[in-house]
């Protein structure tokens, strides 16, 4: 159980062109799911909290107008970068929040979406 | 400011030995802590958990230990495995949400 899905799983665009990521829950569902950025040798900063039926809770220094989250169900939530950007070159993962027992909680992983900006 | 840390980049470590991978926080309002693993390319596979309340948590090969006082957490994998041979990261909660700060990971090799 508990897994998570990523599409597509590599893109190359060129600059100014936008790009959209999926991610999904395959089996359960997610109220809460999160968008990591991971550059090089280097660990996952929390770019977004994806929230269902609400707006994204994006972290200091994230521009929300750049990376634009939609969270239209409990199993899909996507990430669109616009006007994209070589500097917007990346390893982009997604992950949804399961909740286990005695108030604790795990964030599952999907495969990470390889984003190449010419 | 890294809140999480993990001050050792790589450890190599023979197959069937003890492999202990460290994890230093500063931040006292961590509440809940996740060891990750992850391959090149793929996205973080969930080991193992730990709550605040508690010091210690096993699931076969893998065991965390949680030092609140000295803000230190451990994951011991025996016996070690070519397998196990990926990139680890600790993540920490802040208490009262659902956001985790993540480490900056140790390569761990075993060596067969």
């Amino acid at each position: 159980g508990a897994v998570v899905s990523q599409h597509p799983s590599r893109v190359i665009c060129k600059s100014g062109t936008s790009v959209k990521i999926e991610c999904r829950s395959l089996d359960f569902q997610a109220t809460t799911m999160f968008w990591y950025r991971q550059f090089p040798k280097k660990s996952l900063m929390l770019m977004a909290t994806s929230n269902e039926g609400s707006k994204a809770t994006y972290e200091q220094g994230v521009e929300k107008d750049k990376f634009l989250i939609n969270h239209a169900s409990l199993t899909l939530s996507t990430l669109t970068v616009t006007s994209a950007h070589p500097e917007d070159s990346s390893f982009y993962i997604c992950s949804a929040r399961v909740a286990s027992g005695g108030g604790g909680d795990t964030q599952y992983f999907g495969p990470g979406t390889r984003l190449t900006v010419l | 400011d890294q809140q999480v840390k993990q001050n050792s980049p790589s450890l190599s470590v023979q197959e069937g030995r003890i492999s202990i991978l460290n994890c230093d926080y500063t931040n006292s309002m961590f509440d809940y802590f996740l060891w990750y693993k992850k391959y090149p390319a793929e996205g973080p596979t969930f080991l193992i958990s730990i709550s605040s309340i508690k010091d210690k948590n096993e699931d076969g090969r893998f065991t965390v230990f949680l030092n609140k006082s000295a803000k230190h957490l451990s994951l011991h994998i025996v016996p070690s495995q070519p397998g196990d041979s990926a990139v680890y990261f600790c993540a920490a909660r802040f208490s009262g949400t659902y956001k985790y700060i993540f480490g900056t990971g140790t390569r761990l090799k075993v060596l067969a």
